[in-house]
């Protein structure tokens, strides 16, 4: 079971808005930055976002994020064929003497 | 950004100890921490533990008593040991780079190997 929750799926058109979600608490995401990986299968992950709403160099701005609370939100706008992938969250926790948390994954399926 | 570069055994009995090193090149280990990540087949990502350039290491509350990590910043390596495995730690493992905070408020690892699949089976 991950500290962080998301949906193990999601899905969209190409073109439409999707968003996934991330579930924390108050030891994580409540009170820490959240950053977003996207991950092609066989592939290792990529940072996707940083520092909760950051884009490293590279990472098109129709992805975005945001954080509230004790949850986060990725954000991706104009849907891409290309954008089928996993995607994860994660962020220290300073809950057992510290350790980053990973989400379960989000499998993101363009239809 | 850096390269990193994953290698070990690709397979481990039962009850032996697993042992990786990541090979960092392009860039400095200076200032930076270094961690291991792995992903068991078909499943998310669970982090193992980071290690700084003085040797000071953070591990996952879940492996701790199996894990042991160490650096040599004049090879520009660092290498993970995890003792006493079983079927369960078989997965892919990666090593990457991480950017650090004070107080660890913001924590992302913005460089990644392509990852060493590890199999733990007699």
């Amino acid at each position: 079971q991950s500290v962080l929750i998301q949906p193990p799926s999601a899905s969209g058109t190409p073109g439409q808005r999707v968003t996934i979600s991330c579930s924390g608490s108050s030891s994580n995401i409540g009170s820490n930055s959240v950053n977003w990986y996207q991950q092609f299968p066989g592939t290792a992950p990529k940072l996707l976002i940083y520092n909760i709403n950051q884009r490293p160099s590279g990472v098109p701005d129709r992805f975005s994020a945001s954080k509230s609370g004790t949850s986060a939100s990725l954000v991706i706008s104009g849907l891409q064929s290309e954008d089928e992938a996993d995607y994860y969250c994660a962020g220290w926790d300073d809950s057992l003497n510290g350790h980053v948390a990973f989400g379960g994954g989000t499998t993101l399926t363009v239809l | 950004q850096v390269q990193l570069q994953e290698s070990g055994p690709e397979l481990v009995k039962p009850s032996e100890t697993l042992s990786l090193t990541c090979t960092v090149s392009g860039g400095s280990m200076t200032s930076y921490y270094w961690n291991w990540i792995r992903q068991p087949p078909g499943k998310g990502l669970e982090w193992i533990g980071n290690i700084y350039t003085s040797g000071s290491t953070k591990y996952s509350p879940s492996l701790k008593s199996r894990v042991t990590m160490s650096i040599d910043t004049s090879r520009k390596q660092f290498s993970l040991k995890l003792s006493s495995v079983t079927a369960a730690d078989t997965a892919v493992y990666y090593c990457a780079r991480s950017v650090i905070s004070s107080g660890y408020y913001y924590y992302y690892m913005d460089d990644w190997g392509k990852g060493a699949t590890v199999t733990v089976s007699s």
